[in-house]
């Protein structure tokens, strides 16, 4: 079957960096996705993988691996508005999307 | 970015009605559209793929009957919830691609749905 895993919570201080890990077993690959997600609201695109490396933007970066079927986000300098849940979203063969159930990221000052 | 709008945002409605929520790409033209759907604290759930002028794709247990979807031009896309009940109560939002099957989705802001 496909899988996404993520953690569920994580905690970390403003100003701090943190990493979200994600790794997937899915019918084939045809890139990777993160987006973020706060409360109440639709998620927005964040960052997109399809070749092995890291994807800088910002405060942000993204990496892939895709041998080992593992991404991560990797997020500077929080703020207190990062605090949001975190979904990893991998598009199989059939260019479908198969979502991570999200990984909520609190920040405390 | 890309832009996607949705409406309307949040409804309330009696049990036994029926909803229809429109999503738009404002600035680029969709050829497909994404029904979602999300209860509290699940993740995005696919309802419907919906390609312009032709017939949605429904995902395995959502009824078609029941949320009809149409895609009639190229940044227009409606999701309408038929003889809605309280159980339908859910967060629905819509996402556009813009170009091929491997790009990226853009999401509207999503409609909460109370039904009463």
């Amino acid at each position: 079957g496909q899988n996404i895993d993520q953690p569920t919570e994580m905690t970390a201080t403003e100003g701090a960096i943190v990493q979200i890990n994600c790794t997937y077993q899915t019918s084939g690959f045809n890139g990777l996705f993160w987006y973020q997600q706060h409360a109440g609201e639709a998620p927005t695109f964040l960052s997109y993988n399809v070749l092995d490396g890291l994807e800088e933007k910002g405060r942000f970066s993204s990496f892939l691996s895709r041998s080992k079927g593992y991404s991560y986000l990797l997020l500077k300098e929080l703020q207190m508005k990062d605090s949001a849940s975190y979904l990893c979203a991998v598009m199989d063969s059939n260019y479908q999307l198969i979502w991570g159930a999200g990984t909520k990221l609190i920040i405390k000052p | 970015g890309a832009v996607v709008s949705q409406h309307p945002s949040r409804v309330i409605c009696k049990s036994g009605t029926s909803v229809k929520i429109e999503c738009r790409s404002l600035d680029f033209q969709a050829t497909t559209m994404f029904w979602y759907r999300q209860f509290p604290k699940q993740s995005l759930m696919l309802m419907a793929t919906s390609n312009e002028g032709s017939k949605a794709t429904y995902e395995q247990g959502v009824e078609k009957d029941k949320f009809l979807i149409n895609h009639a031009s190229l940044t227009l896309s409606t999701l309408t919830v038929t003889s809605a009940h309280p159980e339908d109560s859910s967060f629905y939002i819509c996402s556009a691609r813009t170009g091929g099957a491997g790009e990226t989705q853009y999401f509207g802001p999503g409609t909460r749905l109370l039904v009463l």
